[in-house]
C-alpha cells in the first residue's frame, strides 16, 4: 500500500496568514494527489486534483504544488470558513489511501 | 448537479450484514468509479473499494473478505454490502464518486450514514 503521511497534525493559525500543509506518499505516485477539506459532521470536499488543478468554485486563495513524494497545499490568507480538517489522497494505485490529516484551527 | 444519497440502516447487530446503497442523480458518465468511503468516530477516511460503470470491481485488501460492491446502472444505484460486523465497523460511511477525467479524485460525494454496530 501506498502510505500517505501529512505535517503537521494541527496548527493554530490566524486570519490573513498563509498556511501551507504537506503530504509525503512512501512511494512516487506521479501527480495523483488530491486534497479535501472536511469540517464538522460534513462530507468531505474537493479543493484540489491532480496535484494542482483547482476545482471548480474553491476560491484562487487554494493551490497545490509537488510531484513525485512530495506535496503541499498552500492556503495564500486564511479566511474564517477555511478552518477545518484537511486531507491528501493518493490515487495513482489501489488501495486508494488518505494522510491521516491535518486539522488547522483558530489561533 | 450530482447528487449522492446513502441510505440504510443506522444500526446494525455484530455478526450481522450491512447493506447500503447510495442513488445517484444529475447525471453521470461512463467514466465513473463508484466508491465507498468511511470514517470511524473521531479518525480519518478509509476507502473501502469501488465498483466500475461496467461492474468492475476493486476493494480494499483490508476488507476485501468481507465486502461485496455492485451497482445497478437501470436504478442509478450502488450498494456496499459488509458482512461479519464487529464494533470496529461502526463508522460514517460515504458514498462517492471517482472521476478519470480529474485524476480519480471524489468529486462528488454523500452525506454520509453513520452505522453504529452494537447489540
Amino acid at each position: 500500500d501506498f502510505q500517505m503521511t501529512q505535517s503537521p497534525s494541527s496548527l493554530s493559525a490566524s486570519v490573513g496568514d498563509r498556511v501551507s500543509i504537506t503530504c509525503r506518499a512512501s512511494q512516487s505516485i506521479s501527480l495523483y494527489l488530491n486534497w479535501y477539506q472536511q469540517k464538522p459532521g460534513k462530507a468531505p470536499k474537493l479543493l484540489i486534483y491532480g496535484t494542482s488543478n483547482l476545482q471548480s468554485g474553491v476560491p484562487s486563495r487554494f493551490s497545490g504544488s509537488g510531484s513525485g513524494i512530495d506535496f503541499t497545499l498552500t492556503i495564500s490568507s486564511l479566511q474564517p470558513e477555511d478552518f477545518a480538517t484537511y486531507y491528501c489522497h493518493q490515487s495513482y494505485s489501489t488501495p486508494w489511501t488518505f494522510g491521516q490529516g491535518t486539522k488547522v484551527e483558530i489561533k | 448537479q450530482v447528487q449522492l444519497q446513502e441510505s440504510g440502516p443506522g444500526l446494525v447487530k455484530p455478526s450481522e450484514t450491512l447493506a447500503l446503497t447510495c442513488t445517484v442523480s444529475g447525471g453521470s458518465n461512463s467514466n465513473n468509479y463508484w466508491s465507498w468511503i468511511r470514517q470511524p468516530p473521531g479518525k480519518g477516511l478509509q476507502w473501502i473499494g469501488y465498483v466500475y460503470n461496467n461492474g468492475r470491481t476493486n476493494y480494499s485488501p483490508s476488507l476485501e473478505s468481507r465486502v461485496t460492491i455492485s451497482v445497478d446502472t437501470s436504478k442509478n444505484q450502488f450498494s456496499l454490502k459488509v458482512r461479519s460486523l464487529t464494533a470496529a465497523d461502526t463508522a460514517v460511511y460515504y458514498c462517492a464518486r471517482g472521476d478519470d477525467s480529474s485524476w480519480l479524485s471524489f468529486d462528488y460525494w454523500g452525506q454520509g450514514i453513520l452505522v453504529t454496530v452494537s447489540s
